[in-house]
């Protein structure tokens, strides 16, 4: 089925490892977001990759890094986690053409760091 | 900037009256607007969008939205509550010409009574 696939689904990670979020889209759109989710705050975009080759900081990029690594791949790295980034990470896409365009979410990651 | 308001963080109802969940948007130019579900513990689904087409949105499962311009609103309403509609309610906006980016509401808990 065409969409938005997340790796892992889940995942408990001790202080100052690290890990990698995969996502991968099958739509060829062009741009591709990161979020996370805490309780009260809605999502919060950490980076995003308006195209393939660019990537770009959003409202809160501290800890983490992307790569896009293709048109259908971006992941999210944490180099050394801290608890305050336990949460729930989305990743989504989009084709940003013309006025009606629509976006498709992963099913999400929920990150716990203890 | 662009930026989004929910300006009820709870609502509840009883089954079978209206819903009313309220929105305000700040923008600099025409948004396209956009109202995402989330039950618990799932994913993102689209409810409806605005994308400067007719100002009347209908959506999935009863729900629709009317963009008011001059009161910058965009308010979601369902004229008779269901217990499947428990869930959180987000409104979103979209930075069309900043590569889409989507800025979310801080979200509205819908608690529907028996």
């Amino acid at each position: 089925n065409a969409g938005v696939t997340q790796t892992p689904k889940f995942q408990v990670l001790k202080t100052g490892q690290s890990m990698t979020l995969q996502c991968a889209q099958d739509m060829n759109h062009n741009s591709m977001y990161w979020y996370r989710q805490d309780p009260g705050m809605g999502l919060r975009l950490i980076y995003y990759s308006a195209s393939e080759g660019t990537t770009d900081k959003g409202e809160v990029p501290n800890g983490y890094n992307v790569s896009r690594l293709n048109k259908r791949e971006f992941s999210l790295r944490l180099e050394s986690a801290a608890p305050s980034q336990t949460s729930v990470y989305f990743c989504a896409s989009t084709q940003p053409q013309g006025v009606d365009y629509g976006y498709t979410f992963g099913s999400g990651t929920r990150l716990t760091v203890v | 900037a662009q930026s989004v308001t929910q300006l009820d963080s709870h609502v509840s109802v009883s089954e079978g009256t209206p819903v009313l969940l309220r929105c305000n948007y700040s923008s600099s130019y025409s948004p396209s607007l956009f109202w995402y579900v989330q039950h618990p513990n799932k994913g993102l689904q689209l409810l409806l969008k605005y994308t400067s087409a007719a100002t009347l949105v209908k959506g999935i499962n009863g729900f629709e939205a009317e963009f008011k311009k001059s009161e910058t609103s965009f308010h979601l309403t369902k004229p008779s509550a269901h217990m499947s509609d428990a869930a959180e309610y987000f409104c979103v906006v979209s930075k069309r010409n900043q590569g889409g980016k989507l800025i979310f509401g801080q979200g509205t808990e819908l608690s529907v009574k028996p």
